[in-house]
């Protein structure tokens, strides 16, 4: 099962232009986490954003949360053709007695020099 | 420093033959372990996890199975393989569920 549901499933945008995904995910959680894939590659972790916090950074990376909604985005701002990936939210609900990550189906990103 | 070892990068495997995937970890005690599976431009099912050496939780009923003899080793394995068992294959570990997981460079596994 899926905790996570990132739109839009592509994204295909120039350099230097903002890239923007979403997140929506069930159940309450503690927290929630944004990941990158280069192809055929393992995950990279790059943010995590407590349920208490509204919005991070990190570099250009910017991060909102908003729990009433139990959705999530991030903006990659001023985007390189090295941000080329996928891009996936996860979550790490309580069940059957552990917290256990789970990941949505992701973003694929394409920055077009 | 913690890093995670996974093996082999790619497999190509005949129907009906065996599999042993392996994962270690090192520089972390009591990790939580991960086996995720991943089709073709999609997200990351979750087969497997443990919270300690001998504790595996299944995710969804399938042809595999999960071990973990040691603290820090986790093994994915199959007696028989189906195609439909074809993917790209994670081991990750993260020192609690909800926090940050460090990611293997995972298995592409083809059955043929």
């Amino acid at each position: 099962s899926q905790q996570g549901e990132e739109d839009p499933q592509a994204l295909s945008i120039q350099e230097g232009e903002n890239a923007t995904m979403n997140c929506s995910y069930k159940t309450s959680i503690n927290n929630l986490q944004w990941y990158r894939q280069n192809s055929g590659r393992g995950l990279v972790h790059l943010i995590l954003i407590r349920s208490n916090e509204r919005e991070k950074h990190s570099g250009r990376l910017r991060v909102t949360l908003d729990t009433s909604k139990k959705s999530s985005s991030l903006l990659i701002t001023a985007s390189r053709a090295a941000d080329t990936a996928s891009y996936f939210c996860a979550t790490g609900p309580f069940s059957g007695g552990y917290n256990k990550l789970i990941f949505g189906a992701g973003t694929r990103l394409a920055v077009h020099p | 420093s913690q890093t995670i070892h996974q093996w082999p990068a790619t497999l190509v495997q005949p129907v009906g033959s065996p599999l042993s995937l392996e994962c270690t970890v090192e520089g972390t005690s009591n990790p939580n372990l991960y086996w995720y599976r991943q089709a073709a431009g999609r997200g990351l099912q979750l087969l497997f996890y443990s919270v300690g050496i001998g504790q595996i939780s299944s995710e969804v009923p399938q042809n595999l199975s999960a071990s973990r003899p040691q603290d820090r080793q986790f093994i994915l394995s199959s007696k028989k393989l189906l195609l439909s068992d074809s993917g790209f294959y994670l081991c990750a570990w993260s020192v609690s569920g909800d926090l940050e997981a460090f990611f293997g460079q995972g298995t592409r596994l083809t059955v043929v």
